[in-house]
């Protein structure tokens, strides 16, 4: 059964960092790109970052760039997400998500079917 | 970046309706574009990948179809547990992107 499971979200000042870590289970994840996905509260879903099954190649979105940082331990079954200059506008649920297989053949349009169950991120002061 | 427009934005019905919803791409995605059923307090589950094909474990009363630009989620008829949030994803190009949500709600 896959799972995968996120942690290290919290209360954090404007201006602050936090890593979020995503444990996954039950797949091989090398065989995956991962994404993080937030959701800001009675807000809809959006896409934050995304990272290919080796890690060589990384993806963002703009109101992220250059103070998100994605990566990953395959070796762990660890995605990770090094949140820096944290806005008010980050506060979220962090979603990771099962992104498209990487291997020969596969289906790359069979992505995110499956979720962790989020962690909470709040940026206020 | 490619924007997802979803419509509608909420909409009231009945057990036992027909509902449609709708996710227009400002470009061609193919058929890159997944449906997502979200309930409060949980996370996404996925209802339609690749355009069409039915998740597993999904009831049959859920059907997606469209390629290219414009595509479709269809209940056949609505049950109580379907009152929910959906919304769909493009994962054609990066960024990905989500359409705004539709809110399905009891009339």
């Amino acid at each position: 059964e896959v799972q995968l499971l996120e942690s290290g979200g919290g209360l954090v000042q404007p201006g602050g960092s936090l890593r979020l870590s995503c444990a996954a289970s039950g797949f091989t994840i090398s065989s995956y790109a991962m994404s993080w996905v937030r959701q800001a509260p009675g807000k809809g879903l959006e896409w934050v970052s995304g990272i290919s099954g080796s890690g060589g190649s990384t993806y963002y979105a703009d109101s992220v760039r250059g103070r998100f940082t994605i990566s990953r331990d395959n070796s762990e079954n660890t995605l990770y997400l090094q949140m820096n200059s944290l806005r008010a506008e980050d506060t979220a649920i962090y979603y990771c998500a099962k992104d498209r297989p990487q291997t020969v053949g596969a289906t790359w349009a069979d992505a995110f079917d499956s979720w962790g169950q989020g962690t909470m991120v709040t940026v206020s002061s | 970046d490619i924007q997802m427009t979803q419509s509608p934005s909420a909409m009231s019905a009945s057990v036992g309706d027909r509902v449609t919803i709708t996710c227009r791409a400002s470009q061609g995605i193919s058929n890159y574009l997944a449906w997502f059923q979200q309930k409060p307090g949980k996370a996404p589950k996925r209802l339609i990948y690749a355009a069409s094909s039915l998740q597993s474990g999904v009831p049959s009363r859920f059907s997606g179809s469209g390629s290219g630009t414009e595509f479709t989620l269809t209940i056949s008829s609505l049950q109580p547990e379907d009152f929910a949030t959906y919304y769909c994803l493009q994962h054609n190009s990066y960024p990905w992107t989500f359409g705004q949500g539709t809110k399905v709600e009891i009339k």
